[in-house]
């Protein structure tokens, strides 16, 4: 019975190029949600999605961030052109829908360099 | 007002002690409440949901004010395990499903 599950565990990438999260939610979720932890902060929404729809995008950046949850397939959190802010830990939760609470993936550490 | 505050902590305790976790929210239209614990550099795990009728889970007691806008959580008799950043959590009210999380706050339990 997988969690969530999150690839890969750590991503470095040099200023300029671009970072791709997966996120594979639980069996039986179809909600998916992307936060970003800055050290010794805490977690900040980002973008809430159920199959092929962006349901709420208002904690995401205005440029160089997207996010799709398709029909097939993981969620994927993009950002172009990164930048050393971008360096966090990223966060995939998915649920049930409704009331159910959110369940976890372990995390992409990103570094920028 | 932010829309998840909880104490700053950091909270220090000895084994066995009870210590007490305070949060309020901001939106009256929240729906659900959640405490989450996140150990370091590790993902949030759920701790409990919170009904309006408070709840218990060994341990652990949480209790939710509506009126007040107020969520707490007990921990009794503190374990070194207990050792943790505790996630005070909203989700909206309506259609909005997001939720919210406070920025947590420290507890060390000491032997």
């Amino acid at each position: 019975n997988a969690g969530v599950m999150q690839n890969p565990r750590h991503l470095v990438r040099r200023r300029g190029q671009e970072a791709r999260l997966r996120c594979s939610p639980m069996k039986g979720h179809s909600h998916v949600y992307w936060y970003r932890q800055l050290p010794e902060e805490g977690l900040k929404f980002m973008v809430y999605l159920q199959k092929e729809n962006i349901i709420d995008e208002s904690g995401m950046p205005k440029e160089r961030f997207s996010a799709e949850f398709p029909k097939e397939g993981p969620s994927i959190l993009r950002i172009q052109q990164v930048v050393r802010g971008d360096s966090a830990a990223y966060f995939c939760a998915s649920s049930r829908g409704g009331n159910s609470p959110l369940h976890f993936g372990n995390g992409t550490r990103l570094t920028v360099t | 007002r932010k829309e998840v505050e909880q104490d700053p902590g950091p909270f220090n305790v000895p084994e066995g002690a009870t210590v007490a976790f305070n949060c309020t929210y901001s939106n009256s239209a929240s729906q659900s409440f959640f405490w989450y614990r996140q150990d370091c550099r590790k993902e949030p795990k759920l701790l409990m949901s919170v009904y309006s009728s408070g709840n218990e889970d060994g341990r652990f007691t949480a209790q939710l004010n509506r009126a007040s806008q107020y969520i707490s959580l007990l921990i009794r008799d503190s374990k070194l395990s207990d050792s943790a950043t505790y996630l005070c959590v909203v989700r909206g009210g309506g259609s909005n499903y997001k939720l919210t999380f406070g920025k947590g706050t420290l507890l060390t339990v000491n032997p």
